[in-house]
């Protein structure tokens, strides 16, 4: 167990809605990742937030948004779905503000299907 | 670009054999290197990571990885696999030139015969 917590673990849902993606990092931890896996793209960074603040963007849609909150949990938030959204959902969490400097500790996964 | 690259795709290994998994990355410098693995149906695992010093570091479940800076390469070995060792492997690079944000191979999916 990482101590990352991501709910819900499984979202079906049909094209042109959207969900919300929920994520718990380790206790202490201050900064937040986000990844999407999928068979065809592989394992594709997101969205890094650092004690509330983004530090920086990967391949992240603009129909995808997160946030960090106050208490340093993290919400994903995809919107107008299209079925090439359905994939693994990642959370990661580390201590630090650099990520290619600190362990990322990964949560189960939210895995969406979009139908 | 900075990348990282992961030439297997897959891999299959008997059970007892040894194991390499190979990982190249294009930077200038030494970047920090890592190794994670996703057993099926998991999240990704840290098993080893260099940053400096002796290049030849030791991680979880009896896996090792050695940087070689003249071939930009921080290859993943283990000396005798076990079934439970089946599942993905990726190796990631973080560097000044991106900012310290992570850089992810691809991805080697480990199969074991038995």
């Amino acid at each position: 167990d990482s101590g990352v917590t991501q709910t819900p673990k499984h979202l079906i849902t049909a094209t042109g809605q959207r969900v919300t993606l929920r994520c718990s990092p380790r206790s202490g931890d201050l900064s937040v990742y986000w990844y999407q896996q999928s068979l065809d793209q592989g394992l594709q960074f997101l969205i890094h937030y650092y004690n509330g603040e983004e530090r920086a963007k990967g391949n992240i849609l603009e129909r995808f948004s997160a946030q960090q909150f106050p208490d340093l949990h993290s919400e994903l938030n995809l919107s107008s779905l299209e079925l090439g959204d359905s994939a693994l959902y990642f959370c990661a969490s580390s201590a630090g503000g650099l990520a290619g400097y600190n362990e990322q500790f990964f949560g189960p996964g939210t895995r969406l299907t979009v139908l | 670009a900075q990348s990282v690259t992961q030439p297997d795709i897959h891999i299959t290994v008997s059970e007892g054999a040894s194991l390499e998994l190979r990982c190249n990355y294009s930077y200038g410098a030494t970047p920090y290197l890592f190794w994670y693995v996703q057993s099926p149906g998991q999240g990704l695992q840290l098993l080893l990571k260099y940053f400096s010093g002796d290049t030849l570091v030791q991680g979880i479940k009896g896996f090792e990885a050695e940087f070689k800076r003249s071939q930009s390469s921080f290859n993943l070995r283990k000396p005798s696999v076990h079934w439970s060792d089946a599942a993905e492997y990726f190796c990631a690079v973080g560097h000044m030139d991106s900012n310290y944000q992570l850089i992810w191979g691809a991805g080697t999916k480990l199969i074991i015969k038995p």
